[in-house]
């Protein structure tokens, strides 16, 4: 069974760096789309990217200026940088995995329990 | 960015019942609509698969069908492991958009 546990501070100032990692366990993180999705208190869930094992990338346009995720193999994990972050960031940020069929259905199967991140001085 | 739109945003039922949630989509999407489970501070589960398809392990309580703009989730007898909130997503174009989710409760 596929476990994904996000890890990182919980507060984050203002203008700062969000660092975030999630780590995978029982599986391989190749062959996969790797997922950063956020979900602001009270709003839906918006998805920030993801990142295929071979490290390419795609953001969602809204986030891009700002965004990295970047993936480490040989820890089975990867990463979310959020750089410049105001209130507007406060979020759970969720990791998860990306399931690709070979007719082009993309789903999010294993996500992790997410964690908040507040944005304050 | 293709928005989804559920309806309603909460729901309350009974155990036994039959309840529908309903995600519209500003554009077609084809059929490229999932649906998830979320129980507040766990790991949101995958139920239903581009539209229809029920993903491996799902009660068969659960079904979704619908194509185009319009779909639906329907829990046939809801159970009590069953009141949770519950959203859609579009995976038919990045950037890939969520449903605002609908909160079913007990009555």
């Amino acid at each position: 069974q596929v476990h994904l546990q996000e890890s990182g501070p919980g507060l984050v100032k203002p203008s700062e760096t969000l660092s975030l990692t999630c780590a995978v366990s029982g599986g391989s993180i190749n062959n996969y789309f790797w997922s950063w999705i956020r979900q602001p208190p009270g709003k839906g869930l918006e998805w920030i990217g993801y990142i295929y094992h071979s490290g390419s990338t795609y953001y969602n346009p809204s986030l891009k200026s700002r965004v990295t995720i970047s993936v480490d193999s040989s820890k089975t994990q990867f990463s979310l940088k959020l750089s410049s972050v105001t209130a507007a960031d406060t979020a759970v940020y969720y990791c998860a995995r990306v399931h690709s069929d070979p007719d082009g259905f993309q789903t999010f199967d294993y996500w992790g329990q997410g964690t908040l991140v507040t944005v304050s001085s | 960015d293709f928005q989804l739109t559920q309806s309603p945003s909460s729901l309350s039922a009974s155990v036994g019942d039959r309840v529908t949630i309903t995600c519209r989509a500003s554009e077609s999407i084809a059929n490229y609509l999932n649906w998830y489970q979320h129980h507040s501070g766990k790991a949101p589960k995958l139920l239903i698969y581009a539209a229809s398809n029920l993903q491996s392990g799902v009660p068969s309580r659960f079904s979704g069908s619908g194509s185009g703009t319009h779909f639906t989730l329907t829990i046939s007898s809801l159970q009590p492991e069953d009141f949770a909130t519950y959203f859609c997503q579009q995976s038919y174009s990045t950037p890939h958009t969520f449903g605002q989710g609908t909160k079913l409760d007990i009555k």
